[in-house]
This record gives structure tokens, sequence and C-alpha cells, in this order.
């Protein structure tokens, strides 16, 4: 049984351009949440999704940053015109239910 | 205010003791408790998880639960020097979303 996938592992743009983070779920999951984390800091939740659904997005910077669960293929975290500050570690986790959360490895945004 | 509290830390123990890492949280509707950890550079992993009042034991990993005090800790017997991470504790709230602590960093001295 897959663990929760994320792709890719490292990322690299420059500023203004468009960073898209994709992530799949363990199989049997229906919740997808995401984190950022910056070096020597704690997690910071951005977003709950269930599949079609957005249902807390009050970690999420107002602009620029969007998040969706699609019906069908992975849970995609776009970050649009990025900037220096965007550099981080962004995490998914997944659920079964609306507790127990498994991570995968995470995607490492490095914006120049 | 944050709602779930955790010393950062660093926790030096040396190692073959027992590490004691402590969680305190706010909501009393929490039914849910996490023990996660990370190592530099890499994702959380779930190592205990607890609901109960009470001890629950997995290999050398000891979890606390005590719902009328509002904390929960771990405990790590014969702490052994690859139990060097930041440990993070996580409680699901009353709205069933996990709030996380900002962990605590534990070093074990060869």
């Amino acid at each position: 049984n897959a663990g929760v996938m994320q792709n890719p592992r490292h990322l690299v743009r420059r500023r203004g351009q468009e960073a898209r983070l994709r992530c799949s779920p363990m199989k049997g999951h229906s919740h997808v949440y995401w984190y950022r984390q910056l070096p020597e800091e704690g997690l910071k939740f951005m977003v709950y999704l269930q599949k079609e659904n957005i249902i807390d997005e009050s970690g999420m910077p107002k602009e620029r940053f969007s998040a969706e669960f699609p019906k069908e293929g992975p849970s995609i975290l776009r970050i649009q015109q990025v900037v220096r500050g965007d550099s981080a570690a962004y995490f998914c986790a997944s659920s079964p239910r609306h507790d127990t959360q498994y991570f995968g490895p995470g995607t490492r945004l490095t914006v120049l | 205010q944050k709602e779930v509290e955790q010393n950062s830390g660093p926790l030096s123990v040396p190692e073959g003791a027992i590490a004691s890492l402590n969680c305190t949280y706010s909501d009393r509707g929490s039914q849910s408790f996490f023990w996660y950890r990370q190592y530099s550079g890499k994702s959380p992993e779930l190592i205990m998880f607890i609901y109960s009042n009470g001890d629950k034991e997995d290999g050398r990993f000891t979890a606390q639960l005590n719902k009328a005090s509002q904390y929960v800790s771990l405990l790590i017997r014969d702490s052994q020097p690859s139990d060097s991470a930041t440990y993070l504790c996580a409680v699901n709230n009353s709205n069933y979303q996990l709030i996380w602590g900002a962990g605590t960093k534990l070093i074990i001295k060869p």
C-alpha cells in the first residue's frame, strides 16, 4: 500500500513564475491537508480539502495561493507569481477520517 | 493564544536514559492526541496516538494522557542517538481538525 506521494520533490522557480505542487493521498483516504514549513520553524496549516470541496482554507494566504482536490487525480497546491518568501517545504498529509494524518515526503520549493 | 503548547527545547538526554516530552492543550473537547517525530529535512512521521486517559505503550514509547489536567506526554525509554529529532504534539479539537504544537527538539547525547 503506497504512502502519500508528492511531486516534484524539489522545485526551483524564478520570481514571478507559477509553482504547482501535487499530492496523491493514500488509497482510501479522502481528506487532504497542506502545510508549509520554513527552516527551523513549525508546521503551518494552510488548507484542508475533501474530494471537490475546500473545507478549511483559513491558513492560506488570500492572494496567489489556491488549492484543489478534484474528483479524479491528485490534489494541487498552486502558487502564482512566486516570491522569495514562498521558499519553504510544503507537506501534504492525508487521512481516512478527519484525525490521524499521514504525511508525504514534501516538496522543497526554492524561489530564485 | 496558542491552543497546543510544547517546550521548544532543545531537551538534552544522555543515551540510555528516559526522555520525557510534554504537551498541554486548551480545548477540553479534544478527543484524539498524536505524537509525530520529524527528523531534520524530513516529513513528520506518526509514532503514537492515544484517545483514553492513562498510558499507552508501544515498544520503547509510552504516551500518557490526562484529560482533567489537559496534558499529554511521550516517554522514550532507553533513549538512542537515533531518537534525536523534533517531536510534534497534535490534538484533535472540537471541530475534528488537528491543532499542532511547535515541537520539542530532542538531543540524545552518546
